[in-house]
């Protein structure tokens, strides 16, 4: 079955980088983009880009341009998201998601990024 | 960008009744929209994409209609386990964007 899992809890300072990872099993990882998504607390779902397991292309959101970066490892089905200049709003579960032909069909569990002083 | 009108925000309802949520995009989306559900701690789930395609398992109390720039999902008999948050998303054109979210409890 198709499966999504992240890796764990992140606490950061603010101006510090993360790097969150997303590795996927069960469907063929070329054939899927992989999409983040993020909600902050009591928020709602923010999309973030998108990137090709095909090529690695991406999309990045124009708001997150510039600190944002997705790659994908093909070799070990992993995605990941790395966000730099971290501010105290970048706190949010963050979540990948496989984008198929339509939508975002199969999601990982979330990862909680706190960035605090 | 596409801007995801969604309403209401909150809705109050009771088990077996039948509520609708509506979301309108800024332009013509083609039926690039999906609905999804969210439970408190948990990651979305997805109910329907196409607008009206119910994706697998999911029970058909749950439907959607729409076109253009106008979308709805409808769920129908309320059930316990279907009182959550629900958000739209258009996959018409990147920044797919989401709707607000409505959250959907008891009365």
């Amino acid at each position: 079955q198709v499966q999504l899992v992240q890796s764990g809890a992140e606490v950061k300072k603010p101006g510090a980088s993360v790097k969150v990872s997303c590795t996927a099993s069960g469907y063929m990882f070329s054939s899927y983009g992989i999409s983040w998504v993020r909600q902050a607390p009591g928020q709602g779902l923010e999309w973030m880009g998108l990137i090709s397991g095909y090529n690695g292309n991406t999309h990045y959101a124009e708001k997150l341009q510039g600190r944002l970066t997705m790659t994908t490892d093909t070799a070990t089905r992993t995605a990941y998201m790395e966000l730099r200049s971290l501010r105290s709003d970048d706190t949010a579960v963050y979540y990948c998601a496989r984008k198929g032909l339509n939508t975002f069909d199969y999601w990982g569990q979330g990862t909680l990024v706190t960035v605090s002083s | 960008d596409i801007q995801m009108t969604q309403s209401p925000s909150s809705l109050s309802a009771s088990v077996g009744d039948r509520v609708t949520i509506t979301c309108r995009a800024s332009q013509g989306i083609s039926n690039s929209l999906a609905w999804y559900q969210q439970k408190p701690g948990k990651a979305p789930k997805l109910l329907l994409y196409a607008a009206s395609r119910l994706e697998s398992g999911v029970p058909s109390r749950f439907s959607g209609s729409g076109s253009g720039t106008d979308y709805s999902l409808t769920i129908s008999n309320l059930q316990p386990e279907d009182f959550a948050a629900y958000y739209c998303q258009q996959y018409y054109s990147a920044p797919f964007t989401f709707g607000q979210g409505t959250k959907l409890e008891i009365k």
